[in-house]
């Protein structure tokens, strides 16, 4: 168990709608990630909120916001589905030091838009 | 272009044998460090092993080592012994300008499915 939780584990929605991902990192973790699993891109990253603020945008589209709360937990919010929406989205957390690094990932949430 | 480059799908080993899955990288950072994570059927990511590109010796944890060779910028996985559990899909993943306040993230490669046969 990575410390990471997710919720839900799975979603099952339809195109159009809005749907919000949960992540509660790892006690004593400040940052949180959040990436995209899907057969055809593989693992991308989204975003990184730090502390409560934004500190990295990767391959995130509009449609898709994301929030770090002050007890540190995250929401990815997506907006406007479509059906290449589907992916596996993880949430991971790390706590920044000098050297290893690690990202802890939770167990994903699988999003299937139909 | 393609940061980190898994130019194997899909392996198979023997039980109780070692194997390398490969990894190349490219960056032009001096600071950067290199990690594997391991994905079960069951979906979730599971870190394995490390190493920073200014790590002179290569890292290993348990039976996982890690052959850094950074003249080639290649850090190949290898697994020795190999157990059925072992069975899943590796990724490799860089962090660059690691020593220098990096924003942390992951660059992740496409990943080798690994089957381990009995």
């Amino acid at each position: 168990d990575s410390g990471v939780t997710q919720t839900p584990k799975h979603l099952i929605t339809a195109t159009g709608q809005r749907v919000t991902l949960r992540c509660s990192p790892r006690s004593g973790d400040l940052s949180v990630y959040w990436y995209q699993q899907s057969l055809d891109q593989g693992l991308q990253f989204l975003i990184q909120y730090y502390n409560g603020e934004e500190r990295a945008k990767g391959n995130i589209l509009e449609r898709f916001s994301a929030q770090q709360f002050p007890d540190l937990h995250s929401e990815l919010n997506l907006s406007s589905l479509e059906l290449g929406d589907s992916a596996l989205y993880f949430c991971a957390s790390s706590t920044p030091s000098q050297g290893n690094e690690k990202l802890f990932f939770g167990s994903g949430t699988q999003l299937s838009v139909l | 272009a393609q940061k980190i480059t898994q130019t194997q799908p899909g392996m198979f080993v023997q039980e109780k044998e070692a194997v390398t899955l490969d990894c190349t990288y490219d960056t032009s950072d001096q600071s950067y460090g290199l990690f594997w994570y391991k994905q079960p059927s069951s979906g979730e990511m599971i870190f394995l092993i490390y190493q920073g590109s200014y790590d002179e010796q290569n890292a290993t944890e348990g039976r996982y080592s890690l052959n850094f060779q950074k003249a080639r910028k290649s850090a190949n996985l290898v697994i020795s012994a190999s157990q059925l559990g072992d069975s899943a899909m590796y990724f490799c993943a860089m962090r660059e300008n690691y020593y220098g306040g990096s924003q942390g993230n992951l660059i992740f490669g496409k990943g080798t499915k690994l089957s381990v046969k009995p």
